[in-house]
């Protein structure tokens, strides 16, 4: 069984410049989360995808969007970066059950804005 | 607004002793207590995930008590081993019908031999 994966690992990018993160699930799990941490704080839930639809969203801005495709792997699209952009983005995967609720992570990718 | 506060912050523990540390969540809405351990460059695992109120669950030399009613985890680690170094995040999923975890800022274990 295949873990939940992350591409890039580390990326630099200047303010004002756009960027795409890459998860792909567990296999068998069709809800991805995304999770920015920055610097001392928690993860903070960015947004829910299930079964390709948008299931919740927290206090982020509409530049940051997602999408996920028929395989159950999403993206985070992040426009208009910002210094305070930078953070570690994590995605989780689950099976989409209420039984559990339990989330599997995968290592992140720890974004740069300068 | 949902707060979820862990204590402490960090922590140095010697091998060989035992520890423990605590979350504290909104009563209201629960539905789930999760535990998840960090180590650095890794990805978080899953710990324990906790529903009812008075849940006790172990792996291992690790345990967690969970009170619903007054909104509080433990987690004790027993015997602690250099492998315990890591940060210990708890996170709260409410009865919204979505499975967001609200994170607390975790408790960072390092463990001395």
């Amino acid at each position: 069984e295949t873990g939940v994966t992350q591409s890039p690992t580390h990326l630099i990018k200047t303010r004002g410049q756009q960027v795409t993160l890459r998860c792909s699930s567990q296999s068998g799990h069709n809800t991805v989360s995304w999770y920015q941490q920055a610097l001392g704080q928690g993860p903070q839930f960015i947004f829910q995808y299930y079964r390709e639809e948008e299931n919740g969203r927290g206090n982020f801005p509409p530049r940051f969007s997602g999408l996920q495709f028929p395989n159950y792997s999403s993206e985070l699209n992040v426009n208009a970066l910002e210094l305070d952009d930078s953070a570690l983005y994590l995605c989780a995967s689950s099976p989409g059950t209420t039984s559990s609720y339990e989330q599997y992570f995968g290592p992140g990718t720890r974004l740069t804005v300068t | 607004i949902l707060n979820v506060e862990q204590s402490p912050q960090s922590l140095h523990v010697q091998e060989g002793d035992s520890t423990n540390f605590t979350c504290s969540f909104p009563s209201s809405n629960f539905y789930a207590l999760h535990w998840y351990r960090w180590e650095t460059a890794k990805s978080p695992e899953a710990l324990f995930v906790m529903t009812l109120n008075g849940d006790e669950k172990k792996k291992g030399r690790i345990s967690a008590t969970l009170n619903t009613k007054e909104g509080y985890s433990y987690l004790y680690i027993k015997g602690s081993q250099p492998e315990d170094s890591a940060t210990y995040l708890c996170a709260f999923t409410s009865n919204f019908g979505n499975e967001k975890l609200t994170f607390g800022t975790g408790t960072r274990l390092t463990i001395i031999p």
